[in-house]
């Protein structure tokens, strides 16, 4: 099973709508993250959280919350979508007790579509 | 500000070919270095790191040299297989945010590989 699992991975939704995505993990990690991913722009972070007690902008919050429910648990809203909004979302995490090198762990992404 | 840069793609390459892909960063202190893939329909994966000045990390029969004093941590693989055929992405761990892990990526590279 993967250790990091991303729900939906497909979603096509209206201008005005909110809307939930949802990040899992098993590996026991403190640290997750959302990204945004759009073409030729590499990836950019939404939010993070370092634990279920704090979380933190990213470069690109406007438009988007956060809930992070429990330790494996990291949803990203779109409390009214735009079409702009319209990209490939990847949560992730990491494990600050490790090599030090930072590295992080991605889910598979959500592909989403504000029409 | 910390960035990465890297070589524009789409690069494409016959079977067996020799690759290098170019990134060079610019960073206070010392950040530690990543190349990260994604496949067709995939999230990232950690391709290879390195943590301090002149590692060299390898995976997969891809390999990177962490060169402080030209600032660069280029990809290179000496006989490309289909397989390969992705999107990489290069990336530094910013020290100044040592406490969030924060990652920065390049845009990416487009590879394919022809039979």
């Amino acid at each position: 099973d993967a250790d990091v699992t991303q729900t939906p991975r497909n979603r096509i939704t209206k201008t005005g709508k909110r809307i939930m995505l949802e990040c899992s993990q098993t590996k026991g990690h403190d640290r997750m993250y959302w990204y945004r991913q759009d073409p030729g722009l590499g990836l950019r972070l939404i939010y993070y959280s370092f634990d279920v007690k704090d979380i933190n902008k990213g470069e690109i919050s406007d438009g988007y919350s956060v809930s992070r429910q429990a330790q494996a648990k990291f949803s990203l809203s779109l409390e009214s979508a735009i079409p702009n909004q319209t990209a490939l979302y990847f949560c992730a995490t990491s494990d600050p007790t490790g090599t030090g090198a930072y590295e992080q762990f991605f889910g598979p992404g959500t592909r989403l579509t504000v029409l | 500000g910390n960035s990465v840069t890297q070589m524009e793609g789409p690069v494409t390459l016959s079977e067996e070919a020799f690759l290098t892909i170019n990134c060079t960063y610019t960073a206070t202190g010392y950040p530690s270095l990543f190349w990260y893939v994604q496949y067709p329909g995939e999230g990232l994966q950690l391709l290879l790191k390195a943590t301090k000045a002149d590692d060299k990390g390898s995976n997969k029969g891809f390999e990177a040299t962490y060169r402080k004093e030209t600032t660069s941590f280029h990809l290179e693989k000496g006989s490309v297989q289909v397989s390969d055929s992705a999107v990489y992405f290069c990336a530094l761990s910013d020290q100044r945010y040592s406490s969030a892990s924060k990652i920065i990526f390049g845009s990416g590279t487009r590879l394919s590989i022809r039979p």
